[in-house]
């Protein structure tokens, strides 16, 4: 379905406590995206990656942090520094920066 | 760096009716527009793009207008549908570089039988 998947689709965290956020796809796609969505507010960029090995800051990193190590993987860590990390989280990607995103199913992550 | 606003942040139609969701965006230079659908609970999907050559692409019932000068574009859905319903995004980028995809904010859609 969609090819992108995310996992846990619910997760409950106790503040202080960093949690990681997985994301996995198998188009073969080179480019990778996290985003936060919020009532409201859209989607906002966190992180996103063009290249295995690099990634770059988006518009609102701060308190996240991400690995690129493998092509087809691409984790979120909502780190204890994340003020307000309550959020529906949603990974995508695409062939190329500014193509087609694919979407996952999101994480609902809910801070206890 | 870019920002996109999105109006109306709510509409309510008929069915059958036409909705007409708009868009602005402030960087000159970006020259792709995707509209993605979010059904609830749903991942986001991309329904239709557009690409700063073209004025206007339809896909059935659904339409985009692009207008360059005036740095707006609009997503047109004819003859609405209950499972229209849904929250609309738009977006802006530049298609080269490290420029990503700008989203507006949302328009929810509630298409009534």
């Amino acid at each position: 379905d969609g090819g992108i998947t995310q996992s846990p689709k619910y997760l409950f965290r106790k503040e202080g406590q960093n949690v990681t956020l997985s994301c996995e796809q198998n188009l073969n796609h080179d480019a990778m995206y996290w985003y936060r969505q919020d009532p409201g507010q859209g989607l906002r960029l966190i992180y996103y990656s063009q290249i295995v090995n690099d990634f770059q800051k988006g518009d609102i990193a701060e308190g996240y942090s991400v690995s690129r190590e493998k092509k087809e993987s691409f984790p979120l860590t909502v780190t204890s520094a994340q003020k307000n990390p309550t959020a529906f989280y949603l990974c995508a990607s695409s062939r190329q920066v500014n193509t087609e995103a694919f979407f996952g199913q999101g994480t609902r992550l809910t801070v206890v | 760096g870019e920002n996109v606003e999105q109006h109306p942040s709510t509409l309510s139609v008929q069915e059958g009716d036409s909705a007409v969701i708009k868009c602005t965006y402030s960087d000159s230079a970006s020259n792709y527009f995707p509209w993605y659908k979010q059904e609830l609970g749903k991942r986001p999907q991309l329904i239709i793009d557009i690409r700063s050559n073209v004025g206007e692409k339809k896909d059935q019932r659904i339409a985009v207008t692009l207008n360059k000068t005036a740095k707006h574009f609009s997503l047109h859905i004819t003859e609405t549908q209950p499972e229209d319903s849904a929250v609309y995004f738009c977006a802006a980028s530049l298609y080269s570089g490290y420029s990503t995809l700008t989203f507006g904010k949302g328009t929810m859609l509630l298409v009534s039988p």
